[in-house]
């Protein structure tokens, strides 16, 4: 059974970095796409970034300059660094598989991290 | 960029037929996925490529595509199916994915 486990620092400054870890249990990350999503608190679903094991990226054209996600394979995790954070981005954060058929397919997302609320506050 | 709309709520008895819908511009030309988020949980796959089930999805879940809109059925509706249910496609042209606005579904 695959399971992801969000990890970060909950309570931020403005103008800070956040970074967020997600572990995989279950499956090896190689050769699996990797996802972040968030969602402000009351509000939808807002996709930031996904991976690939290799380190290929493709990210959220709105976040995309102070965006970066990284992978290691050796420890079967996968990180978000978000760069000069600020009310805007206080969210719940999740960290999901992106699974397909192919690379060509349409992707979906699952399963899914438990979610971890970050809040950016003087 | 593409968008998808979905009404914001909806309400419906228990017993019955739930239609949660999804549209947006060409919609027949892609493939739609689906998510349940209860009160407190994360998003949770209930509908993959259109119409397919993860394992442990009961049958009463369906998924359509038929028009300009995307349906979600959810037959003989039980008060464990009251959440927020997201649409969600991945944009071919900007390889990324794209989610709807959400539908508030209330079981009387």
């Amino acid at each position: 059974q695959v399971q992801l486990q969000e990890s970060g620092p909950g309570l931020m400054k403005p103008s800070e970095t956040l970074s967020l870890t997600c572990t995989v249990s279950g499956v090896s990350i190689s050769s699996y796409y990797w996802g972040w999503i968030r969602q402000p608190p009351g509000k939808g679903l807002e996709w930031i970034g996904y991976i690939y094991d290799s380190g290929s990226t493709n990210y959220n054209p709105s976040l995309k300059s102070r965006l970066t996600i990284s992978v290691d394979t050796s420890k079967n995790q996968f990180s978000l660094n978000l760069s000069s954070v600020t009310a805007a981005d206080t969210a719940v954060y999740y960290c999901a598989r992106v699974s397909t058929y192919s690379s060509s397919s349409p992707k979906w997302f699952d399963p899914w991290g438990q979610g971890t609320l970050v809040t950016v506050s003087s | 960029s593409y968008v998808l709309t979905q009404p914001p709520s909806m309400s419906v008895a228990p017993g019955e037929t739930a239609r949660i819908t999804c549209g947006g511009d060409n919609i027949g030309s892609k493939t739609f996925h689906w998510y349940q988020q209860k009160a407190g949980q994360a998003p949770a796959l209930v509908m993959f490529y259109g119409s397919d089930r993860p394992s442990g999805i009961p049958e009463r879940f369906s998924g359509s595509n038929s028009g300009n809109t995307a349906t979600l059925t959810i037959s003989r509706v039980e008060a464990g199916d009251e959440a927020d249910y997201y649409c969600q496609v991945w944009d071919s042209s900007s390889d990324h994915p794209v989610f709807g606005g959400g539908t508030k579904l209330t079981v009387l």
